[in-house]
């Protein structure tokens, strides 16, 4: 089976720019959680689903970042407008309910602003 | 906040040898995993203990777990190069989140 796939895996814009980050979950999970990660935050959660319906948005850092998914293969993160300490790695994970607490993560997406 | 944080921040050995992470936490737990991160890549789920557990194994892992302590350690055994590369221990609060909080990590570099 595919992993949980993410794109693009980089991605440089300019400041000001609209961002749109993309992940496809593992086919039958139900759960898909977006993290952010820096070197001097580590490993933050944004938000994430549960049947496609958001469950928790605390983690979003403010309104220029938003999330949907419209169906349950596809999720976005969209950034807009852009700032250069938005630049991070933006991870996608997925799990199932029923199984282990374990979740599976996507390679990620490299994000630099300029 | 940041729970399960880790220590060391950096960790350097011979290959062959043990190589042991701490992960503390400050709030109860349901469970706690632990992660491994590959430069450039994905985090990797390795292994999960449960609150009620105290000792887990898998492979060369072994994990260990102390709710009176609130910490945890992950301990490889005959390091490998191919154990380089940073891990994370992660938190579940349970009370039906499946969120995980994770600390920032320990650097592991296995020199052959």
């Amino acid at each position: 089976d595919a992993g949980v796939i993410q794109s693009p895996r980089h991605e440089v814009t300019e400041m000001g720019q609209e961002v749109t980050l993309r992940c496809k979950p593992i086919s039958g999970h139900d759960y898909l959680f977006w993290y952010r990660q820096t070197m001097m935050r580590g490993l933050e959660l944004l938000i994430y689903f549960n049947n496609n319906v958001p469950i928790d948005d605390s983690g979003m850092p403010e309104d220029r970042f938003s999330a949907k998914m419209p169906n349950a293969s596809f999720s976005t993160l969209k950034i807009q407008p852009s700032e250069p300490r938005d630049s991070a790695v933006y991870f996608c994970a997925s799990r199932k309910t029923g199984q282990s607490y374990e979740q599976y993560f996507g390679p990620g997406t490299r994000l630099t602003v300029t | 906040s940041q729970q399960g944080e880790e220590d060391p921040q950096a960790l350097s050995i011979q290959e062959g040898e043990n190589a042991t992470m701490n992960c503390s936490y400050k709030t109860s737990i349901n469970n706690l995993q632990w992660y491994r991160q590959n430069s450039g890549r994905g985090l990797v789920h390795l292994i999960l203990i449960r609150s009620n557990e105290r000792e887990k194994h898998s492979g060369r892992l072994r994990v260990t777990l102390d709710t009176s302590k609130k910490s945890s350690s992950l301990l490889i055994t005959a390091s490998r190069a191919a154990d380089t590369a940073s891990y994370f221990c992660a938190k579940n609060s349970g009370a039906g989140s499946y969120q995980l909080t994770f600390g920032k990590g320990t650097k592991l570099s296995v020199i052959p």
